[in-house]
């Protein structure tokens, strides 16, 4: 079946650090990948997406790339700020037979302090 | 505005109190889920629906229900609450079409307590 691991955390950062976040799957098929965020009280929001091998995936200076021969999809970001302070999840899709389940990552909560 | 909305989002009850979250949603999509957010687990599915009276069971469906009368809503039903079921839980919406890594689109989430 699918499966998602990603780093666990807690990761705390300074601002304007360099910022991984692992993620590698195991998938049946071709997968999508996903990157979504949670903020604090909040649901779950897209951060960014790859549907296919080498594509790259990128929203708010955050950037992971579709990785096939590694089964990987990292989270990065040059510089991050307070604001980036959130819960981020990794996560797959092979859609069958009509359902388009989401499977995650544990999530790895991100602490950014000034 | 593209929403989808849960009520209620926080709730404490106690063992064998039928309850029932609803999910709501304005954009006119197709496919609906629930998921339920446990700490170390990341999030499982309960139910989906593909469409108006098609449902069926995900991950971890024992102790629950669903129903998809109409489009925009789709509640998720526990009969029998207990505690284990004490969880944070999201509906989920999505534009129908498989194999497209279409987004999905989270409501705020419901905080359930059963004591």
């Amino acid at each position: 079946g699918n499966s998602v691991t990603q780093m666990e955390g807690p990761v705390t950062l300074s601002e304007e650090a360099f910022l991984t976040i692992n993620c590698t799957y195991t998938a049946t098929g071709y997968p999508s990948l996903f990157w979504y965020v949670q903020y604090p009280g909040e649901g779950l929001q897209l951060l960014l997406k790859a549907t296919k091998a080498d594509d790259k995936g990128s929203n708010k200076g955050f950037e992971a790339t579709y990785r096939k021969e590694t089964t990987s999809f990292h989270l990065e970001k040059g510089s991050v700020q307070v604001s980036d302070s959130a819960v981020y999840f990794c996560a797959l899709s092979t859609p069958r037979f009509g359902n388009e389940k989401l499977t995650f990552g544990t999530g790895t909560r991100l602490t950014i302090i000034p | 505005e593209a929403q989808v909305t849960q009520n209620p989002r926080y709730l404490i009850t106690v063992t064998g109190k039928k309850l029932t979250v609803t999910c709501s949603q304005n954009m006119n999509h197709e496919y609906m889920s629930w998921y339920r957010q446990d700490p170390g687990l990341g999030l499982r599915q309960i139910y989906y629906s593909m469409n108006v009276e098609v449902t069926d069971k995900g991950d971890v469906p024992e102790g629950y229900k669903v129903s998809r009368k109409e489009k925009r809503n789709f509640p998720l039903i526990l009969e029998s609450p207990s505690p284990n079921q004490t969880s944070l839980y999201f509906c989920a919406t999505q534009k129908g079409g498989t194999g497209t890594g279409y987004e999905q689109y989270f409501g705020p989430g419901t905080r359930l307590t059963v004591t």
